[in-house]
């Protein structure tokens, strides 16, 4: 069935660094992926998605590229933040519904 | 604020017994997920209900049940509680529930229900 893989945490980084957070999917057909951000305490907010291959998705300074030939979804930010601390989650919907991978906690040090 | 609602925040119980959890969705959206959120399974899809009806079932053991009412909010019931049942459970809500290519429309999630079984 269809799968989410996304590295192992945590990911600890200091103010200003580089982020990358690979994700890697396997599935049937065409899905949509999607990055959703989980900060202490509450739900899941979408950070951004791509609905095809080659789509770029964007928010925040977040950024993520479809790669249909290496079936891949790498989250990344050239310049993190304290406030970007979170738990961040790749997913991908051949349906209506998120498959998860298993999130990847990152640590932003001042 | 997403604008999805659940109700309530806590929820502290013993096994064997039975839940309701509540979720009320987005003005205007028509479909209503649950995922359970547990430090072993990860973020699992339960169930879809999409203007009233079943529309996806996911990993949901037969001890859970769901419905969506005509006011389009939704519970979710969890019945004979165990100890690994113990876990934050989701409910999320998008406008449409169309399967295949609209698969890339948003999913707005609540702030979730913690559960725990003692």
């Amino acid at each position: 069935g269809d799968s989410v893989t996304q590295m192992e945490g945590p990911v600890t980084l200091s103010e200003e660094a580089f982020l990358t957070i690979n994700c890697t999917y396997t599935a049937t057909g065409y899905p949509s992926l999607f990055w959703y951000v989980q900060y202490p305490g509450e739900g899941l907010q979408l950070l951004l998605k791509a609905t095809k291959a080659d789509d770029k998705g964007s928010n925040k300074g977040f950024e993520a590229t479809y790669r249909k030939e290496t079936t891949s979804f790498h989250l990344e930010k050239g310049s993190v933040q304290v406030s970007d601390s979170a738990v961040y989650f790749c997913a991908l919907a051949n349906t209506d519904k998120l498959i998860f991978g298993t999130g990847t906690r990152l640590q932003v040090f001042p | 604020d997403s604008g999805v609602t659940q109700t309530p925040k806590h929820l502290i119980t013993a096994t064997g017994q039975r839940v309701t959890l509540r979720c009320s969705p987005r003005s205007g959206d028509l479909s209503v997920y649950w995922y359970q959120q547990s430090l072993d399974q990860g973020l699992q899809f339960l169930i879809q209900y999409y203007n009233g009806e079943e529309r996806a079932k996911g990993n949901i053991l037969e001890r859970f049940s769901a419905q969506q009412f005509p006011d389009l909010h939704s519970e979710l019931n969890l019945s004979s509680l165990e100890l690994g049942d113990s876990a934050l459970y989701f409910c999320a809500s998008s406008l449409l529930g169309a399967s295949g290519r609209a698969s890339g429309n948003e999913q707005f999630f609540g702030p979730g229900t913690r559960l725990t079984v003692l």
